[in-house]
């Protein structure tokens, strides 16, 4: 089974603040990666497919990159919006893996 | 627009069997696959079962393979989730979301608002 491990767990930072997510695969998925955000008590939201492709209405600040086994969520300029649980999620094959999550707080 | 809507959680004993229900509309059902994803109290998600477009096929995850079940039917535009043998670990806010493709498996643009289900004495 491939394994999706996700880094850091939780991080704080501020407004305005360049933030990076990372996943990673435990072997190559090529693209087939999703990332959803999660807000607290909330059902998670598509963020991007295909590792890079924006979903339609989701801001600009949000990018995704990588293949293979590596993989990058970048938020460009943090809101207080964005704080949130964000998850990656493979789906190379029809067994589907999630991260186990990156916890955004603003600093 | 594209709904989903969870029913069938509650409370149950260790050992005993739910069944869960997801009623779509919006869309057309029998065209896409489905699943059930889901989430411990205060952990991340867990992919549980997928069904095809026609039900002919069913995947699940190792967790819960031999006691879940998934199915489906498409003149009631319903997903189902047959639970049995239940463990304390089972216990989660189950959602169903609808795949974008016929045939498993994608990613996830809309999914229901959940229903918890609790395995507990």
């Amino acid at each position: 089974d491939i394994q999706m491990t996700q880094s850091p767990s939780s991080l704080s930072a501020s407004v305005g603040d360049r933030v990076t997510i990372t996943c990673r695969a435990s072997q190559g998925i090529r693209n087939y990666l999703a990332w959803y955000q999660q807000k607290p008590g909330k059902v998670p939201k598509l963020l991007i497919y295909g590792a890079s492709t924006l979903q339609s209405g989701v801001p600009s600040r949000f990018s995704g990159s990588g293949s293979g086994t590596d993989f990058t969520l970048t938020i460009s300029s943090l809101q207080p919006e964005d704080v949130a649980t964000y998850y990656c999620q493979k789906y190379n094959n029809v067994f589907l893996t999630f991260g186990g999550g990156t916890k955004v707080e603003i600093k | 627009q594209v709904l989903l809507v969870e029913s069938g959680g509650g409370v149950v004993q260790p050992g005993r069997s739910l069944r869960l229900s997801c009623a779509a509309s919006g869309f057309s059902f029998s065209n896409y696959a489905m699943h059930w994803v889901r989430q411990a109290p205060g952990k991340g998600l867990e992919w549980v079962a997928v069904i095809s477009y026609d039900g002919s096929s069913k995947y699940y995850g190792d967790s819960v393979k031999g006691r879940f079940t998934i199915s489906r039917d498409n003149s009631k535009n319903t997903l189902y989730l047959q639970m049995n043998s239940l463990r304390a670990e089972d216990t989660a806010v189950y959602y169903c979301a609808r795949d974008e493709v016929s045939s498993p498996s994608e990613y996830f643009q809309h999914w229901g608002q959940g229903t918890l289900v609790t395995v507990s004495s």
